[in-house]
């Protein structure tokens, strides 16, 4: 069965660095979309991403964050300047267009570590 | 703005009790309804879902029915294992093309031998 993965599994990093989390979303789907998990609280939205675009985003999702679909397989999510609060565990999803755009797969997320 | 309540955990069984994990939900909108499971260590697997009122869905043992006069979809079982042992997170997402999905604060079940 086609899953969505996502590399690295656990990525820790100094405040103030960059860091390029990696998803591959399943391969016939149109919708991709970034969540986090701060630990012990509710998952939540950042981004959607369609057609090349940014669909809709949270007040998370400000100036530090950027997403970006480079080979057509791929899709990333950069924090330019990491802050001790960015750790969590960020889930990447996609969804499916037509009737099914609704249910939106999950990968098994990066842990993120900023020390 | 949408919003999903769930029951506070967590929630401890002996196997073969039976499960219910109570959930409401407040839409803008005619939303759909999922159930995600979180097992230890892993992301978030759909469960189940339910499109429309009435709508019962099911998958592994597990149901909820959409019932929109109660704006509820609440999980049940009817004999859980220890492997259910899990955070369960109740989830509703707008129809038409992206939209994203709003959780529930997650209810971690525990079932004992």
């Amino acid at each position: 069965e086609p899953e969505v993965t996502q590399t690295p599994s656990h990525q820790v990093t100094q405040m103030g660095q960059e860091v390029i989390l990696r998803c591959v979303p399943i391969s016939n789907h149109l919708y991709f979309y970034w969540y986090r998990q701060i630990l012990g609280q509710k998952v939540e939205f950042l981004v959607s991403f369609y057609n090349n675009e940014i669909s809709e985003k949270s007040e998370i999702f400000d100036d530090q964050f950027s997403v970006e679909r480079p080979d057509g397989s791929n899709f990333t999510l950069k924090i330019r300047s990491t802050k001790l609060e960015d750790s969590a565990m960020y889930f990447c999803a996609s969804s499916p267009g037509g009737l099914s755009t609704d249910t939106q797969y999950f990968g098994p997320g990066t842990r993120l570590t900023v020390l | 703005g949408d919003s999903v309540t769930q029951m506070e955990g967590p929630v401890t069984l002996s196997e073969e009790a039976f499960l219910t994990i109570n959930c409401t939900y407040t839409a803008t909108g005619y939303p759909s309804l999922f159930w995600y499971v979180q097992y230890p260590g892993e992301g978030l697997q759909l469960l189940l879902k339910a499109t429309k009122a009435d709508d019962k869905g099911s998958n592994k043992g597990f149901e909820a029915t959409y019932r929109k006069e109660t704006t509820s979809f609440h999980l049940e079982k009817g004999s859980v294992q220890v492997s259910d042992s899990a955070v369960y997170f109740c989830a509703l997402t707008l129809r038409g093309g992206y939209q994203k999905v709003t959780f529930g604060t997650g209810t971690k079940l525990q079932v004992i031998p």
